[in-house]
């Protein structure tokens, strides 16, 4: 089972920021948060992924908890072309080992 | 780069028929996984393979059967399916070089498969 919850849907409003929230309670020291987003019947396509500290790249921002047990996905400016199933998981640094993908969350980005 | 291919897009096979999917990399990455997604839900692993051996099979039926001939390739055998194994079939890879680096996986764009 998904070791993450996250909402079903979500709704944001183009150019503004996103914030997709995820809560990983039961998470380990040594499992990393990554999130993926499916755009429809495309491949899941990788955003980021953190372990303690807060992570930016080109696509999105990840802030982590202190105690580690929530995450948030920032995409600062949202664009149509953002719509998508986006998915928080929890995964140890093990070569070779699987991704358990939850329900994820739906965003719907409109102009 | 990060680009993993899939070739077919899309499938159409009867239950009697025999087909092959896909896969290819070369990002030198030495794990290579097929997940299954049915319509509306997630992804599900099927099988991994680590540095050309097979890790992990969830317990998929032997009608399906993974091979790797290399480090860059990874087939899915088809035989004898169902109509409910159409799905869509996502193939992925990830360095294996954990734990000196996190061991992202990138997935490929995905075979459509309809069994009739």
């Amino acid at each position: 089972d998904a070791k993450t919850t996250q909402p079903t849907s979500m709704d944001c409003a183009e150019g503004r920021a996103a914030n997709l929230p995820c809560n990983h309670s039961t998470i380990s020291g040594n499992e990393y948060v990554y999130w993926y987003r499916q755009i429809h019947s495309q491949g899941p396509q990788y955003i980021i992924h953190g372990l303690k500290n807060n992570e930016t790249n080109e696509m999105a921002s990840l802030i982590i908890t202190e105690d580690r047990k929530s995450s948030t996905l920032i995409l600062p400016h949202a664009t149509l072309r953002d719509t998508a199933v986006y998915y928080c998981i929890v995964r140890v640094n093990q070569a070779g080992t699987a991704l358990i993908f939850g329900k994820g969350t739906t965003l719907s980005v409109s102009s | 780069d990060t680009e993993v291919t899939q070739t077919p897009k899309h499938l159409v096979m009867g239950m009697t028929n025999k087909k092959s999917l896909k896969c290819e990399q070369h990002m030198g990455h030495r794990a290579m996984y097929w997940y299954k997604q049915k319509a509306k839900k997630p992804p599900e692993l099927m099988f991994v393979y680590s540095y050309e051996k097979l890790s992990i099979n969830e317990s998929v039926p032997s009608r399906f059967s993974p091979e790797c001939p290399n480090s860059s390739l990874l087939n899915l055998h088809l035989h004898a399916l169902q109509p409910e194994d159409s799905a869509l079939y996502l193939c992925a890879s990830s360095p294996g070089l954990a734990p000196r680096g996190t061991d992202t996986q990138y997935f490929g764009p995905g075979t459509r498969l309809t069994v009739l």
